[in-house]
């Protein structure tokens, strides 16, 4: 099926521990963009593309890092976890003005 | 800089009643476009519907219905007859000419048979 492919579905890290979300789509979009999501704090930017070898920081950037070296794969890579990195995380491609398609979330939790 | 605010963090009502979910966006662009998206108790993200800037014509899908005014800068969405299925959060998102989408911090609905 055509869309966004995120794995894994859920992880648990050890505090300090690193690890890489994938994300990955087929629909051939230029924009692609990571957000995590908190109680009551709705979906926040980590770090986005607007398309490949280009990357630019969000709103919550932080103790993440990306790249994009192929329009089809945006992963982000958690340096050393933090217990507030436990999040819910939810990558996104687009074609403005078409809209947004979202994977299907990542469950973190780092202990 | 953007902003998009869902005043309402929870909303209970009874199936069958008439309920709307309230945002309202900020932004200096005068090209843009409002999302309103469904995430039920599993946890994907549903599209339901998007607007541009220059489209201010309500639109009506099923017992779904959004009211877009530019005048006041809100962009809400109604659900008529609600139903039990109906329960999840909504968000509303705001995107401007650089393609990142803002959302709002969502309003939980919950409707009780």
């Amino acid at each position: 099926n055509a869309g966004v492919t995120q794995t894994p579905k859920f992880q648990v890290l050890k505090t300090g521990q690193s690890m890489t979300l994938q994300c990955a789509q087929d629909m051939n979009h230029e924009y692609m963009s990571w957000y995590r999501q908190d109680p009551g704090m709705g979906l926040r930017l980590i770090h986005y593309s607007v398309g490949a070898g280009i990357t630019d920081q969000g709103e919550v950037p932080n103790g993440y890092n990306v790249s994009r070296s192929t329009t089809e794969d945006f992963p982000l890579r958690l340096l050393s976890a933090a217990p507030s990195q436990t999040s819910v995380y939810f990558c996104a491609s687009s074609s403005i003005p078409y809209g947004y398609t979202f994977g299907s979330g990542t469950r973190l939790t780092v202990v | 800089a953007q902003k998009v605010t869902q005043a309402q963090t929870e909303i209970s009502v009874v199936e069958k009643e008439d309920v709307t979910l309230d945002c309202v966006y900020e932004t200096r662009d005068t090209t843009y476009y409002l999302f309103w998206y469904k995430q039920p108790p599993s946890g994907e993200l549903v599209f339901l519907i998007r607007r541009n800037s220059f489209d201010e014509q309500n639109e009506i899908s099923g017992r779904y219905s959004w009211n877009f005014q530019k005048s006041t800068s809100s962009f809400n969405f109604t659900i008529t007859a609600s139903q039990v299925v109906d329960s999840a959060v909504y968000f509303c998102a705001l995107s401007d000419n650089t393609d990142k989408l803002i959302f709002g911090t969502g309003t939980r609905l919950q409707v009780f048979p």
